[in-house]
Parts: C-alpha cells; structure tokens; sequence
C-alpha cells in the first residue's frame, strides 16, 4: 500500500517548457512534504518544500503547491532545462517525526 | 558543506554471507537513516537512529541490523544476506529546518549498489 502516490512515472518535455508532476497522499497527519531531486550516480537531495499551512512555495523555476482539501501537491518547473533531466521524489512526514515516506519516483528528461 | 560518504560503493557477496555497510555524516546530525531504492518501490525506510546508542526499526527492518556507536557513524549489518536484498543502500543524516520536528531536511550519501549471488 504506497501512501504517497506520484504520477506520472516518467515525463520528457522540450527545453523550455513547463513540467508538471503531481502526488497525493491519505493520511491527515502529513504535515511538511519535500521535494527530492536525484541524478544518476548519486543520493537524492532536496529541492524544494512545504508546510501544510502554506498553499504555496517557490523557489527560482520551481514552485510547489499543496493542496490539503485534496491532499495534493504539485512541483512546477518553468523554462525546464536538459540539466532538470533527473528523478524527482515527492515525500510526506507524519506529524512529530523526520521519518520521510517517500513516493515511487518520476523520471523527468528534457529534451533540447 | 554538509557531507555524508558512504561505503563501499559497490560490494558483492555471496547468499548467506555477512555484510556490513558504512555511513559517515560530517554534518553532527542526531538523526541518522538507511534506505534501499529499488525500481517500483522507490526509496524505503530499513532503519533510523537518533543519536549515538540508539536504532529502532523503520518499514522493512527484517533481515537487517543496525548500529551506532558514536554520532557520526552509522552501519547497517546483514548477518545472513539473500540475493533479495540485492539493491542500492542510501544513507542520511538528518537536520531539522523550520517547522518543528516534522520538517527535516535529509542529506544522502551517494550510495552502496549491493549485489547478493
């Protein structure tokens, strides 16, 4: 049973253009969800998060909405680059814990 | 620059055979993790520690232990491997941002790509 949910699983985009990935999730007591971004080779690393008393968060190109009503959230890259090409994670955290519970992933590659 | 190394980075070893991996954090965080990644299952919590002394279980603890013996090391040990527990092993440690405790920020090694024959 994944309680995260991401979508889509892979995505290829043009240079340029807007990338749109979205999770959801059913547990109320989620509170902070981040965003992880993992090259190759290498460990994810964060990339940008959210409380859940704020809808919004943005930070350069890349924006990330949450919805509670909906338990959704949303990670917005604008002008997406070929150096954005990586897998993205969205992740939850029950409240008063750092456990993460990480989504399945979204392979993203930006074409040029 | 926070840092966290991992090692080593590739090992392969036998079914049945014991296997220890390593994590060092340089960043003297409390909260340290192990995760496998696998292809459909994303990343997955083994085990976590609070600080030096303590481990408790995560969401697929079985088949594995962990130990930490001071506040910068953390290893994961499997006594008796199984070509099941083939994977790559992603340690971090962990430091609260803002928000309170639920809002940590991880910091990842790069990996340990375990091949069990």
């Amino acid at each position: 049973q994944q309680q995260v949910r991401q979508s889509p699983q892979s995505l290829t985009v043009w240079e340029g253009g807007t990338t749109v990935l979205t999770c959801s999730y059913e547990d109320s007591t989620f509170n902070y969800f981040p965003w992880y971004q993992q090259f190759p080779g290498e460990g994810p690393a964060l990339l940008i998060s959210i409380l859940s008393v704020s809808d919004k968060k943005e930070d350069g190109r890349f924006t990330t909405f949450f919805n509670k009503r909906e338990k959704k959230l949303s990670l917005h890259i604008i002008d997406s680059q070929p150096g954005d090409s990586a897998t993205y994670f969205c992740a939850a955290s029950p409240g008063n814990t750092g456990k993460l519970i990480f989504g399945l992933g979204t392979t993203l590659q930006v074409q040029p | 620059e926070a840092a966290v190394t991992q090692s080593p980075r590739n090992k392969v070893a036998v079914t049945g055979g014991k296997v220890t991996l390593s994590c060092n954090q340089t960043n003297n965080h409390n909260n340290m993790y192990w995760y496998r990644q696998d292809t459909g299952h994303g990343l997955r919590l083994i085990h976590y520690s609070y600080g030096a002394g303590s481990t408790e279980k995560g969401d697929i603890p079985d088949g594995y232990k962990a130990s930490r013996p001071s506040q910068e090391n953390f290893s994961l040990i499997l006594e008796l491997a199984t070509p099941s527990q083939t994977s790559v092993y992603f340690c971090a440690s962990g430091d609260l941002n803002w928000g309170g405790p639920s809002a940590e920020t991880l910091y990842f090694g790069s990996g340990t790509r375990l091949t069990v024959l």
